[in-house]
C-alpha cells in the first residue's frame, strides 16, 4: 500500500522559512515522478512543484519559483520542500502526491501538512 | 502556462441525475488530462487519467471524454457518495494546472 508521509508544517511569520518533508513507502520510490500541491483555506487544488524520478528535472509554479526548492533523497525515499520568502498566500494545506506511471496523473496523495503564513 | 476553465462551478443534482462537467484548456494537451474527487477535509482521488481511462477501482458511472481542448466528466445516475468538488487537471506541460473546481450539491 502506497503511503506519503509529510511533516513539517507549522505557524510562521511572513518572510519566514519552513521545510516540510514527505516519507514515502510501498512502492519504488525511485521509479515515480512526485509533487506538492496545495489548497488554500476554502479555495481548489494548485500544483506547486514536480520533480521526476532522478530528480534531474525539477518545475514549480510560477507563484513559488525562485522562493520554494523541491528535493528527493532516493536512498532514503525522502522528499523535501525548503520553502523561503514566505508569503501570507502561502498558506494552504501542501500535500504530497505520487504521479501515475506511463499517465502522469496523481494517484497517490498524502494526508496534508497546514503551513500558515501570519502577517 | 496552459489556463484550464471548469465550468459550472457548482450544480446541484438528485440521486439518479446525470451530470455533465467541462473543462476547456488554453490550447490543446493531448487527452493529457485527469479528473479528481475531493471530499471535505479529504485528500483529492483519482478518477480518470489520460481524458477518457478509468482508474482502477472508480465505478464505471464515471467516464470522460474530450480532444484538443475540450474535456467532459460524465456521471451516470449520482449516488450519495459522489457529493463531492471535482477538478480537472493537465499533464500536457508545466506547470500542471488544475481547473478552479466544480462542487456537485444536492
Amino acid at each position: 500500500e502506497v503511503q506519503l508521509l509529510e511533516s513539517g508544517g507549522g505557524l510562521v511569520q511572513s518572510g519566514g522559512s519552513l521545510r516540510l518533508s514527505c516519507v514515502a513507502s510501498g512502492f519504488t520510490f525511485n521509479n515515480y515522478g512526485m509533487n506538492w500541491v496545495r489548497q488554500a483555506p476554502g479555495k481548489g487544488l494548485e500544483w506547486v512543484t514536480g520533480i521526476n524520478r532522478n530528480g534531474g528535472n525539477i518545475y514549480y509554479a510560477d507563484s513559488v519559483k525562485g522562493r520554494f526548492t523541491f528535493s528527493r533523497d532516493n536512498s532514503k525515499n525522502i522528499l523535501s520542500l525548503q520553502m523561503n520568502s514566505l508569503r501570507v498566500e502561502d498558506t494552504a494545506v501542501y500535500y504530497c502526491a505520487k504521479d501515475r506511471a506511463n499517465y502522469p496523473a496523481i494517484d497517490s496523495w498524502g494526508q496534508g501538512t497546514l503551513v500558515a503564513v501570519s502577517s | 502556462d496552459i489556463q484550464m476553465t471548469q465550468s459550472p462551478s457548482s450544480l446541484s443534482a438528485s440521486v439518479g441525475d446525470r451530470v455533465t462537467i467541462t473543462c476547456r484548456a488554453s490550447q490543446g494537451i493531448r487527452n493529457s488530462l485527469a479528473w479528481y474527487q475531493q471530499k471535505p477535509g479529504k485528500a483529492p482521488k483519482l478518477l480518470l487519467y489520460d481524458a477518457s481511462r478509468l482508474e482502477s477501482g472508480v465505478p464505471s458511472r464515471f467516464s470522460g471524454s474530450g480532444s484538443g481542448t475540450d474535456y467532459t466528466l460524465i456521471i451516470s445516475g449520482l449516488q450519495p457518495e459522489d457529493f463531492a468538488t471535482y477538478y480537472c487537471q493537465q499533464y500536457y506541460g508545466f506547470p500542471r494546472t488544475f481547473g478552479q473546481g466544480t462542487k456537485v450539491e444536492i
